[in-house]
């Protein structure tokens, strides 16, 4: 599966839309990428997933460009909540089975 | 649903001991994880299933035992505790999906169980 890369922490003021990039360079043709929030002390939590293009919903968008070597995740108006690791992941579907392997994320702190 | 959930919240073990980390499940999923946190670091997969009666390795399974007896049950055994796995446990089940014609995977975690070894 393709590593990934991405800042180890980011600091954003309140209101503002915080975008975070995620590289993985080798990423396979049938690999999709999904994002994780984990809050202190509690399970990580799925955000958004994505194979091309753009996703919105209701909480993020996701930027994929057509070389699918990066992805970004982005948070529009954060929120002091919103303060937590998010986590790129470029997983595949196995025969019979799914690996994810998680990186050490992104700490995404919000300021008021 | 309750979702995912996991007990014990926290556990202390002396070196050498055993025991069972529970998790259950109630969004009938194929698919079940164990993984492992410790300070500073991502998630470790351990074992995992793809059905009941199915079962696998991680990345990181040496020191634990899984079974899958029934869709909704996925426990997780230390045989003999060791310091080394002092950390946080999650367990996860997995739903799959299409997403832009493909077929994709999105996991469900439990709160995680605290675990000391001393």
């Amino acid at each position: 599966l393709a590593k990934t890369t991405q800042p180890i922490s980011m600091d954003s003021y309140e209101g503002q839309e915080v975008n975070i990039t995620c590289s993985h360079n080798n990423i396979a043709t049938n690999d999709y990428i999904t994002w994780y929030q984990q809050f202190p002390s509690q399970g990580p939590r799925f955000i958004i997933q994505g194979y091309k293009t753009k996703v919105t919903n209701e909480v993020a968008s996701l930027f994929i460009p057509a070389d699918r070597k990066s992805s970004t995740l982005s948070l529009p108006r954060v929120s002091l909540s919103d303060t937590a690791v998010y986590y790129c992941l470029v997983a595949r579907l196995q025969t019979g089975a799914n690996n994810l392997f998680f990186g050490t994320g992104t700490r995404l702190t919000v300021i008021p | 649903n309750a979702g995912v959930t996991q007990t014990p919240k926290f556990q202390v073990l002396k070196t050498g001991q055993s025991m069972t980390l529970q998790c259950a499940q109630d969004m009938n999923h194929e698919y079940m994880s164990w993984y492992r946190q410790d300070p500073g670091m991502g998630l470790r997969l351990i074992h995992y299933s793809v059905g009941a009666g199915i079962t696998d390795q991680g990345e990181v399974p040496n020191g634990y035992n899984v079974s899958r007896s029934t869709t909704e049950d996925f426990p997780l055994r230390l045989l003999s505790a060791a310091p080394s796995q002092t950390s946080v446990y999650f367990c996860a089940s997995s739903s799959r999906r299409r997403t832009s014609g493909k077929d994709t995977d999105t996991q469900y975690f439990g709160p995680g169980t605290r675990l000391t070894v001393l």
